[in-house]
């Protein structure tokens, strides 16, 4: 059983071009949520989604992020426009949606993101 | 809004050494906590997940407790080995956000040295 896939690991992008990260749950997960890790800083929650809905995007910036999980195929966060403070590293997670209290969320390996 | 702090940030313990890590979180209307670890330019790998109606969760030389109404949680390493050098990272699942959105603390960077 696959872990959760993450790619690309490195995306360098100069500013003002667009990123796009994908992230693939672990099978059977039906819950997807990303997270960015800043240099030196904690693990920030941005997105949660299940399938074909964003149940949760209070901590995406407002312009440039948006993020999407279809029907079929993996989660994408897409940053339009990208600028040198959105270098960081991005976790993808996925949980099974069984039940709040006990499913542990699974990281995926991380796309780190470098804007020169 | 819930808040996660680890102390401390970091910690150098010599090999075989007993040690504990501690985590506090502001708000105990909490579903669950996690520890995880994160080795460097790697992933999180999830270590335990303790409910919030539990106490205590182990898995072999890991033991974590909870205590829900003083915001407190501790990771107990028995017998510390140099490949459990690495970041700790603990984490809630707040119910008071109307979501399930991990709040994590900065982690405890432990070197374990041989």
């Amino acid at each position: 059983n696959a872990g959760v896939m993450q790619n690309p690991r490195h995306l360098v992008r100069r500013r003002g071009q667009e990123a796009r990260l994908r992230c693939s749950p672990m099978k059977g997960h039906s819950h997807v949520y990303w997270y960015r890790q800043l240099p030196e800083e904690g693990l920030k929650f941005m997105v949660y989604l299940q399938k074909e809905n964003i149940i949760d995007e209070s901590g995406m910036p407002k312009e440039r992020f948006s993020a999407e999980f279809p029907k079929e195929g993996p989660s994408i966060l897409r940053i339009q426009q990208v600028v040198r403070g959105d270098s960081a590293a991005y976790f993808c997670a996925s949980s099974p949606g069984t039940s709040v209290y006990t499913d542990t969320q699974y990281f995926g390996p991380g796309t780190r993101l470098t804007v020169l | 809004k819930q808040e996660v702090t680890q102390i401390p940030a970091a910690l150098s313990v010599p090999e075989g050494e007993n040690l504990v890590l501690n985590c506090s979180f502001t708000d105990s209307a909490i579903y669950n906590l996690q520890w995880f670890r994160q080795d460097p330019g790697k992933g999180l790998t999830s270590l335990l997940l303790i409910q919030s109606s539990q106490r205590e969760q182990t898995s072999g030389r890991l033991n974590a407790s909870l205590d829900k109404s003083s915001g407190r949680s501790t990771l107990y390493i028995a017998a510390s080995q140099p490949g459990d050098s690495a970041t700790y990272l603990c984490a809630v699942l707040y119910s008071g956000a109307g979501s399930y959105q991990l709040t994590f603390g900065k982690g405890t960077k432990l070197s374990v040295i041989p």
